[in-house]
C-alpha cells in the first residue's frame, strides 16, 4: 500500500524542540524528493521545507530557516524534520508529502501526503 | 514569492450545480498550477496539476484551465462528497512553493 504516516508531533513549550518523523512505504521512496507542509488551526496551508531524494540539497521557508532541519534516511524510508526554538506560530498539523521523482524529474506536484501530525507550542 | 489569490472565499451551492473557483497569481506562473481538495481532518488530495491535468482516479466532473495569471476550477455538477475547501499551488517559482488561501464549497 502506497502511504507516509507521520508521528512525533505533540504539546511543547515555546522555545522547545521536537523531531517529526515520515515512514513511506509501498513505493521507491529513494528516488523521490520529499516535503513537509504545515497547516495552522483554521487556516490555509503553508509549504515549509523540501530535500531531494539523495538528501544532497535542502530548502526551507523563510519562516522556519534556521531553526528547522530537513533530512531522511533512505535505508529505513523514513523522513525527519527536527525543529528547534519553537513559537507559538509553529502550532500547525506538519504533513510530509512527496515530490518528484528524481533526479531527472523536477516537477512539485505533491501526490501523496500522509495523515499529519499536530505540533501544538504552548507554555 | 508568489502570491495566489483565491475567489470566492466560500462558495454556496446545492448539489447538482456547477461550481467555479478562481486562482490569480502575483505573477506570470505559465501553467504550473495544481488544485488540492481538503475535507475536514483530512490531508489535501490532488486533484489537478499543470492547470487542466486530473490526477489519477479523479472523476471527468472535474476540470481545470488557465494559463500565466488566471486559473479556474470546474465541478460541473456537485455531487455531496464535493463539499470542501480547495487549494490552488504554484511551482513555478520556488522556494517557497506557495498555496492559495482556499476556497470553501459550502452546502446552500
Amino acid at each position: 500500500q502506497v502511504q507516509l504516516v507521520e508521528s512525533g508531533g505533540g504539546v511543547v513549550q515555546p522555545g522547545g524542540s521536537l523531531r517529526l518523523s515520515c515512514e513511506a512505504s509501498g513505493f521507491s521512496y529513494s528516488s523521490y524528493g520529499m516535503h513537509w507542509v504545515r497547516q495552522g488551526p483554521g487556516k490555509g496551508l503553508e509549504w515549509v521545507s523540501f530535500i531531494w531524494y539523495d538528501g544532497s540539497k535542502t530548502y526551507y521557508a523563510d519562516s522556519v530557516k534556521g531553526r528547522f532541519t530537513i533530512s531522511r534516511d533512505n535505508s529505513k524510508n523514513t523522513l525527519s524534520l527536527e525543529m528547534n526554538s519553537l513559537r507559538d506560530e509553529d502550532t500547525a498539523v506538519y504533513y510530509c508529502a512527496r515530490g518528484p521523482h528524481q533526479p531527472l524529474n523536477l516537477d512539485h506536484i505533491l501526490d501523496l501526503w500522509g495523515q499529519g501530525t499536530l505540533v501544538t507550542v504552548s507554555s | 514569492e508568489i502570491v495566489l489569490t483565491q475567489s470566492p472565499a466560500t462558495l454556496s451551492l446545492s448539489p447538482g450545480e456547477r461550481a467555479t473557483l478562481s486562482c490569480r497569481a502575483s505573477q506570470t506562473i505559465d501553467i504550473y498550477l495544481a488544485w488540492y481538495q481538503q475535507k475536514p481532518g483530512q490531508a489535501p488530495r490532488l486533484l489537478i496539476y499543470d492547470a487542466s491535468k486530473r490526477a489519477t482516479g479523479i472523476p471527468a466532473r472535474f476540470s481545470g484551465s488557465g494559463s500565466g495569471t488566471d486559473f479556474t476550477l470546474t465541478i460541473s455538477s456537485l455531487e455531496p462528497e464535493d463539499f470542501a475547501v480547495y487549494y490552488c499551488y504554484q511551482r513555478k517559482t520556488w522556494p517557497p512553493l506557495t498555496f492559495g488561501g482556499g476556497t470553501k464549497v459550502e452546502i446552500k
